[in-house]
């Protein structure tokens, strides 16, 4: 149980398009979503939290009109990516918390970069 | 503010025992956890402790909680191969905001040698 996809996987675009990736938890309802973004050999930083049918709450740094997060439903969220630049090329994780849950679960991360 | 430390790197013969360990210090934290995580994957949860507790064993994994010194650390018996990995310490506080925010180390890498 608690398994956790993104998709997709691995994207590769031009600078100055947007690119969305897809946080989907498969067998629970995750009411708070979390977006983490990870450099080569560093750790996790949290980007932003999303709660279900509510605004994402940002990290300070994080800017949100470039990086848009829609949490429609209990098993969805997305991460949009607007206007990319090679700057933005990044692994991005989610993870996925149920009500009062003490436990996030993780996806497997997308890769992209931008060219 | 907070802050989660580790050591950057472990090398253990295969077979030995492996010692992880981490630092925190918020002491308002509820939730300490250990994450695994190989190349190009994501973050895969191994186990986690209560602050309340101060062991908690798990088949090969043991995790001792030094509440006193903020130190956490994690003991993996019988190291295989398939362990290499690197290992994040992390640690939540469901404080007023109740958020469940995750604050993670840097990660160790663990190598583990034939």
């Amino acid at each position: 149980g608690a398994v956790v996809s993104q998709h997709p996987s691995r994207v590769i675009c031009k600078s100055g398009t947007s690119v969305k990736i897809e946080c989907r938890s498969l067998d629970f309802q995750a009411t708070t979503m979390f977006w983490y973004r990870q450099f080569p050999k560093q750790s996790l930083m949290l980007m932003a939290t999303s709660n279900e049918g509510s605004k994402a709450t940002y990290e300070q740094g994080v800017e949100k009109d470039k990086f848009l997060i829609n949490h429609a439903s209990l098993t969805l969220s997305t991460l949009t990516v607007t206007s990319a630049h090679p700057e933005d090329s990044s692994f991005y994780i989610c993870s996925a918390q149920t009500s009062g849950g003490a436990t996030q679960y993780f996806g497997p991360g997308t890769r992209l970069t931008v060219l | 503010g907070e802050d989660v430390e580790q050591s950057l790197f472990l090398s253990v013969r295969e077979g030995d025992s492996s010692v992880i360990n981490c630092t925190y210090t918020d002491s308002s934290s509820t939730y300490l956890y250990w994450y695994k995580q190989e190349p190009g994957a994501g973050l895969q949860l191994l186990t986690y402790i209560f602050s309340n507790m101060d062991m908690k064993q798990d088949q090969r994994l043991t995790v001792l909680l030094n509440k006193k010194d903020k130190h956490l650390s994690l003991r993996i018996a019988d190291t295989q191969t398939g362990d290499s990995a690197i290992y994040f310490c992390a640690e939540s506080a469901y404080g007023s905001s109740n958020t469940g925010k995750l604050i993670f180390g840097q990660g160790t890498t663990l190598q583990v040698k034939p």
